[in-house]
């Protein structure tokens, strides 16, 4: 078991670029979660999929942020025209969605931390 | 709105000594976590304990949980330099299902 990977790692890019970071859930795992972690704000929720539909994406800016999950096996979140506040690291998480949020264990990948110049 | 914190920033301690993180959260859950997360990793979760119980133990972990004053305690006994780390209480939200993370507690075990 791999646990969830995020790639790239690392992601630099100009103001005004696109960004798309990739995140590959746990086999099996049916609820995926995108959140954003910076020091001042910590970590936020972005939005959250199961078996692939869009729950709850309360916590994404409305403007020039999407996600998506096209398959169970990965999901993409897109950043458009990138401004430098949108640096920091993006955490994809999964779990096995079959309790509550609260009840449920969210396996986190390693993060992409991106930086917007 | 922060539904979910920890008490403290940061703190530090000596390998060896034992420690205890405190957290409180303003909302009726069904559970309370908490997750670990070292430099350049993840979060962990490292127990979860549901609102009927009082407390979970996990190795040298240890979990309290108490409804009446809505707060959490995480104490970790014979600290090592591998528990540096920040750690992060999290809860969710009966009424609307959603899941908070507090802004964490830096721990630093100094050998």
């Amino acid at each position: 078991n791999a646990g969830v990977i995020q790639t790239p790692r690392h992601k630099v890019t100009g103001k005004g670029q696109e960004a798309t970071l990739w995140c590959e859930p746990i086999s099996g795992h049916s609820a995926v979660f995108w959140y954003r972690q910076t020091i001042v704000q910590g970590l936020e929720f972005l939005t959250y999929f199961r078996n692939q539909a869009p729950i709850d994406d309360s916590g994404m800016p409305k403007e020039r942020f999407s996600a998506q999950m096209p398959n169970q096996s990965h999901s993409t979140l897109k950043i458009q025209s990138t401004q430098p506040q949108d640096s920091a690291v993006y955490l994809c998480a999964s779990s096995s969605g079959l309790g509550g949020r609260g009840q449920d264990t969210q396996y986190f990948g390693p993060g992409t931390r991106l930086l917007v110049l | 709105s922060q539904l979910a914190e920890e008490n403290l920033w940061a703190l530090s301690v000596h390998e060896g000594e034992s420690v205890t993180v405190n957290c409180s959260y303003k909302t009726s859950i069904t559970a309370l976590q908490w997750y670990r997360q070292k430099s350049g990793e993840g979060p962990a979760q490292l127990i979860l304990i549901r609102s009927n119980e009082r407390e979970k133990r996990n190795g040298r972990l240890r979990a309290t949980l108490d409804t009446s004053s809505q707060s959490s305690s995480l104490s970790i006994t014979a600290t090592r330099c591998e528990d540096t780390a920040v750690y992060f209480c999290a809860t969710d939200d009966t009424g609307y299902q959603n899941f908070y993370f507090g802004k964490g507690t830096s721990l630093t075990v100094i050998p």
